[in-house]
């Protein structure tokens, strides 16, 4: 999957827990990406950091929150405030004009979230 | 507004055909499409890119079409094979950011 890890794989959280998806990424890339997917659906853009410290809501943020203290490492928070939590959540990462094929993001292996 | 679109949800071939899967986008100031494939539980592959003033791109088994007076944009698979079965998603590239259309399931029959 390209050098990026994600993990758990499957996970399970009771209705009102905040929940932490963890995104790391060895391929050096400054852009780091956290979409949701559900069934049936393309992907839809949730946060987007181009640089470390720094990051922008995507088109479905609300009830999401992310931090970027580390180039290699993109943590996605689940709130309690996001009413319909239960999704495939995919990361990714890109290397910015000069880190290889400018426009392939990479994509982990997911992590399927769903809440009981 | 911006959007990205498929026109089938379910493409059939025979093993050794063709396929051509469609794709229809609304934003013109797009600066990349993207071919994506994805396998059930993994996440989207990188297929192939097309710039926008370009009108062809072939890769390996892959050719991309871009029509952009139609805003119409097409991946031709050559002899697919049972791997190919897939969601295959496009996707425009605008400052940076993936706008991801729904997707076709390629179903390839022995």
């Amino acid at each position: 999957d390209g050098g990026i890890t994600q993990s758990p794989k499957y996970l399970f959280r009771k209705e009102g827990q905040n929940v932490t998806l963890s995104c790391e990424q060895n391929l050096n890339h400054d852009a780091m990406y956290w979409y949701r997917q559900d069934p049936g659906q393309g992907l839809r853009l949730i946060y987007y950091s181009q640089i470390v410290n720094d990051f922008q809501k995507g088109d479905i943020a609300e009830g999401y929150s992310v931090s970027r203290e580390k180039k290699e490492s993109f943590p996605l928070t689940v709130t309690s405030a996001q009413k319909n939590p239960t999704a495939f959540y995919l990361c990714a990462s890109r290397g910015m004009k000069g880190q290889g094929i400018y426009n392939e993001q990479f994509f982990g292996p997911g992590t399927r979230l769903t809440v009981l | 507004g911006e959007s990205v679109g498929l026109h089938l949800p379910t493409l059939s071939v025979q093993e050794g055909d063709n396929s051509i899967i469609n794709c229809a986008y609304s934003n013109s100031a797009s600066d990349y499409f993207i071919w994506y494939k994805q396998e059930s539980g993994k996440g989207p592959q990188f297929i192939i890119d097309i710039r926008s003033n370009m009108d062809k791109r072939q890769g390996q088994r892959v050719t991309v079409l871009l029509n952009k007076t139609v805003k119409h944009l097409s991946l031709q698979i050559a002899a697919t094979q049972p791997g190919d079965s897939a969601v295959y998603f496009c996707a425009e590239v605008k400052s940076g950011k993936l706008i991801f259309g729904q997707g076709t399931t390629l179903q390839v029959k022995p």
